[in-house]
């Protein structure tokens, strides 16, 4: 188990740039979900997947927010047209989806800087 | 959606034990309750699940009434380490995990 990797871990940029995170989750598990996190709150669901599919998606931030998970493995995170609100710490987890609920595994998130 | 409300923060000294309440007043039937810890910096990292009574692992204990309203994680012994933020989830309608604003214990020499 090597745990959930995320890439970059920083990523400073200008507004209106393009930016893309990655997020390679524990091997066997089967769900992939993306969090934003602003300074003092708590993580903000915004998307996740089972599989290859994206389950849910009706809390992305904006229609600049997109994600994908090709082949069910490693998942892309791409913000467009970047905004200075989109400064936030971006997480990624994983978890096996079985009977009982679900324990997530967080990376370390991707810490994002628009200037 | 389980909306859960906790304390915005708790001081302690080390050596003592910790206990944090979450209320979770339309918990649903077929929901755990999952409690997560956060250092600065880093993705929350799991620490305890039950469903109802009590539940105890190597680091922490959960007591979870039979009405199952409100949960209590309690941190045996806390040190400097355990100074964090501590998250009650019960949220699982539709997989949309949500955290609330969880409570920052700091603990203190």
């Amino acid at each position: 188990d090597t745990g959930v990797s995320q890439d970059p871990r920083h990523k400073i940029t200008k507004r209106g740039q393009n930016v893309t995170f990655r997020c390679d989750p524990i091997s066997e598990h089967n769900r992939l979900y993306w969090y934003r996190q602003t300074l003092g709150q708590g993580p903000e669901f915004l998307t996740y997947f089972q599989n290859e599919a994206q389950l849910e998606k009706s809390r992305l931030l904006s229609d600049r927010f997109s994600a994908e998970r090709p082949k069910g493995s490693f998942s892309t995170l791409e913000i467009q047209r970047t905004e200075q609100g989109d400064s936030a710490m971006y997480l990624c987890a994983s978890s096996l989806a079985g009977p009982v609920n679900e324990k997530l595994f967080f990376g370390s998130g991707t810490q994002l800087s628009v200037l | 959606l389980a909306k859960t409300t906790q304390p915005i923060s708790m001081d302690s000294y080390e050596g003592q034990e910790v206990n944090i309440t979450c209320s979770h007043n339309n918990i649903a039937t077929n929901d755990y309750i999952t409690w997560y810890q956060q250092f600065p910096s880093q993705g929350p990292r799991f620490i305890i699940q039950g469903y109802k009574t009590k539940v105890t692992n190597e680091v922490a204990s959960l007591f979870i009434p039979a009405d199952r309203k409100s949960s209590t994680l309690s941190l045996p012994r806390v040190s400097l380490s355990d100074t964090a933020v501590y998250y009650c989830l019960v949220d699982n309608a539709g997989n949309m995990l949500t955290f609330g604003g969880g409570t920052r214990l700091m603990v203190k020499p």
